[in-house]
């Protein structure tokens, strides 16, 4: 079936440093990559959806400049957080659209 | 804008029970309607996916069902088992292509 394979599982990084995360389709291109982010016990929300060749598209509140998506390839997207602080600590999970959706394992992200 | 509620929230049973899910959305102009599975720190694994013309999909010992107009559909899981432990959480697609809509979980907790 179809796979997404994102990296890393699991970050920490120092407050004011960058951080990229990388979602690789294996067997499939994803047209659409979307990009989520989860709070613990909560459920997920769409930052950004992002198509091939194109600027993503955010969702209203979410920073363009501090959440940088590229999605150069049909089988890869990168999400990069910037200047990354404490409150950006969170878990990221992209899903890629081909046949239906399918969800990379999750990124979670620690700053200090 | 589409609102996704599952209810309850959390849900504890012993081994063996059979278990009924909920999610309901305030949209009944839906592509289609998916229920996914989170296991803690992890990404999501598809469980079903119901077209918006179909009434029920079943996997194994999964039943989920669709009622558009009332705007609902139920996860029924026969004979529950503590590797059914885990958040599920339902997801609604308004037309092909387009962001899913997710609902805030119900985390399962299936007691030997």
């Amino acid at each position: 079936g179809a796979v997404v394979s994102q990296h890393p599982s699991w970050v920490i990084c120092k407050s004011g440093t960058s951080v990229k995360i990388e979602c690789r389709s294996l067997d499939f291109q994803a047209t659409t990559m979307f990009w989520y982010r989860q709070f613990p016990k909560q459920s997920l929300m769409l930052m950004a959806t992002s198509n091939e060749g194109s600027k993503a598209t955010y969702e209203q509140g979410v920073e363009k400049d501090k959440f940088l998506i590229n999605h150069a390839s049909l089988t890869l997207s990168t999400l990069t957080v910037t200047s990354a602080h404490p409150e950006d600590s969170s878990f990221y999970i992209c899903s890629g659209q081909g046949y239906g959706y399918t969800f990379g394992s999750g990124t979670r992200l620690t700053v200090v | 804008k589409q609102e996704v509620t599952q209810i309850p929230a959390a849900l504890s049973v012993p081994e063996g029970e059979n278990l009924v899910l909920n999610c309901s959305f305030t949209d009944s102009a839906i592509y289609n309607l998916q229920w996914f599975r989170q296991d803690p720190g992890k990404g999501l694994t598809s469980l079903l996916l119901i077209q918006s013309s179909q009434r029920e999909q079943t996997s194994g010992r999964l039943n989920a069902s669709l009622d558009k107009s009332s705007g609902r559909s139920t996860l029924y899981i026969a004979a529950s088992q503590p590797g059914d432990s885990a958040t599920y959480l339902c997801a609604v697609e308004e037309t092909s292509g387009s962001r899913l809509t997710f609902g805030e979980g119900t985390q399962l907790t299936v007691n030997p």
